[in-house]
């Protein structure tokens, strides 16, 4: 089992949906979670940090679940610029530290 | 717009030669990393640097060598490469090497290994 699994997608939706992706992680001490977003041929950029509580900034929610070890994203009223690959990223405690990326999910909205 | 520069950001190069790239990081950070991001596959951590000691060496050939003599400038010494080494290299920086840090990418040098 891949450490960080994702939907590759593309995930593929009209201007204004809601969208939403999970990702899920093997190791469970994972303690840090977060959401990039790369643009084609560009560097991933930290979109959110994900954390216990859930956390939600503009149109953009992201929720941890400990039990199922996943995370969520939720993108409400979808823009064309949304349009990108969101990577999720885990960062497991145990003296080493290394961010584990998924492949990322492709995301294309269109009018 | 980053702060976070690569140079170069393109490079071909025959599996003989031996070529170097450059990461450098405007934003005070004391933590630097090098990734390798291959067609369909996810961001692969090379080597971690805090304080300009290396702190991770994620099971990376040794054709790959890394280089940080100071916490605002990272390199990667390349030799001898495989063409299944051409990748888009990222270099990131951060405040520390903390669970809960951004990281910070640069632009990338898209490599080809002839």
């Amino acid at each position: 089992r891949k450490e960080v699994e994702q939907d590759p997608g593309p995930f593929n939706v009209p201007e204004g949906a809601t969208v939403a992706f999970n990702c899920t992680y093997s190791n469970s001490a994972s303690q840090s979670f977060f959401w990039y977003r790369q643009d084609c041929r560009k560097e991933p950029k930290l979109l959110m940090s994900v954390y216990s509580s859930g956390n939600e900034d503009g149109r953009f929610t992201a929720q941890l679940n400990r039990a199922s070890q996943y995370i969520s994203l939720l993108i409400r009223d979808s823009k064309l610029s949304d349009s990108a690959t969101y990577l999720c990223v885990v960062i497991s405690a145990g003296g080493s530290y290394i961010p584990t990326f998924g492949r990322g999910t492709s995301l294309i909205v269109h009018p | 717009e980053t702060g976070v520069t690569q140079t170069p950001r393109h490079l071909v190069m025959g599996m003989t030669n031996k070529k170097s790239l450059k990461c450098e990081q405007h934003l005070g950070h004391n933590a630097m990393y090098w990734y390798k991001q291959s067609a369909k596959k996810p961001l692969e951590l090379m080597f971690v640097y805090s304080l300009e000691e290396r702190v991770e060496n994620n099971s990376v050939p040794s054709r790959f060598s890394p280089e940080c003599p100071n916490s605002s400038h990272l390199f990667l010494h390349l030799h001898t490469l495989q063409p299944e080494d051409s990748a888009l290299y990222l270099c990131a920086s951060s405040q520390d090497v903390a669970f809960t840090d951004t990281q910070y990418f640069g632009p990338g040098t898209r490599l080809t290994v002839l």
